[in-house]
């Protein structure tokens, strides 16, 4: 079963608006991490926010996470056509049922248009 | 190799067949995963190695489906009698360490079961 949901699960805006999508969780975890994938089929590793973390940056990305509402939110300012893709958020599971597993998200669809 | 390396990229096989779909990680890495990827889903979990070792193999959907890893190394999922539910996208990533660090996504396996 999935841990993640993310929400929206479309979205759509203008070159160079900002894009937040948002990810919530049920279990305790290790840590937390943002992919992306494009049309086609590798995902791509974006950021990676552990659980006494509570804002991590990347370039145009930044991410939350707010441990007791068990949920996290990526953020991509000034976005552009090229950062049309899917965006997945991904929990570690924390405390004793750590087992290493990687569990994924629904996904948001992002486009942005030109 | 510089990424992770996924075999047949497209695989189209006749409803009870048997496949198999190969990976080979980035080497140095430890933690191998492979995942299940449905149109418009995200990545369902199947099952991760430490190693050799399965190390949870807890989504496994049922026991057609089969995962070695031999010499820590290359890994093969292996999918006996297959269905056509069993159409997707099979995703194999490897890491440094299980879910601590970034996982490297290879571009998959579209498998296509006629």
């Amino acid at each position: 079963s999935q841990q993640g949901e993310e929400d929206p699960q479309a979205l759509s805006i203008q070159e160079g608006e900002n894009a937040t999508m948002n990810c919530s969780y049920k279990t305790s975890i290790n840590n937390l991490q943002w992919y992306r994938q494009n049309s086609g089929r590798g995902l791509v590793h974006l950021i990676l926010i552990r659980s006494n973390e509570r804002e991590k940056h990347s370039g145009r990305l930044r991410v939350t996470l707010d441990t007791s509402k068990k949920s996290s939110s990526l953020l991509i300012t000034a976005s552009r056509a090229a950062d049309t893709a899917s965006y997945f958020c991904a929990t570690l599971h924390g405390g004793s049922g750590n087992t290493g597993k990687l569990i994924f998200g629904q996904g948001t669809t992002l486009q942005v248009k030109p | 190799g510089a990424g992770v390396s996924q075999t047949p990229s497209n695989k189209v096989t006749e409803k009870g067949k048997y496949v198999e779909l190969r990976c080979d990680p980035i080497s140095g890495h430890t933690a191998l995963y492979w995942y299940r990827q449905s149109l418009g889903q995200g990545p369902e979990f199947l099952i991760y190695f430490q190693g050799t070792g399965a190390a949870d193999d807890s989504g496994l959907p049922n026991d057609r489906f089969f995962a070695v890893r031999p010499e820590g190394s290359v890994s093969t999922l292996k999918i006996q009698r297959t269905e056509r539910g069993d159409s997707a996208v099979y995703l194999c990533a490897s890491s440094l360490s299980a879910g601590i660090t970034e996982a490297f996504f290879g571009q998959g396996t579209r498998l296509t079961v006629v």
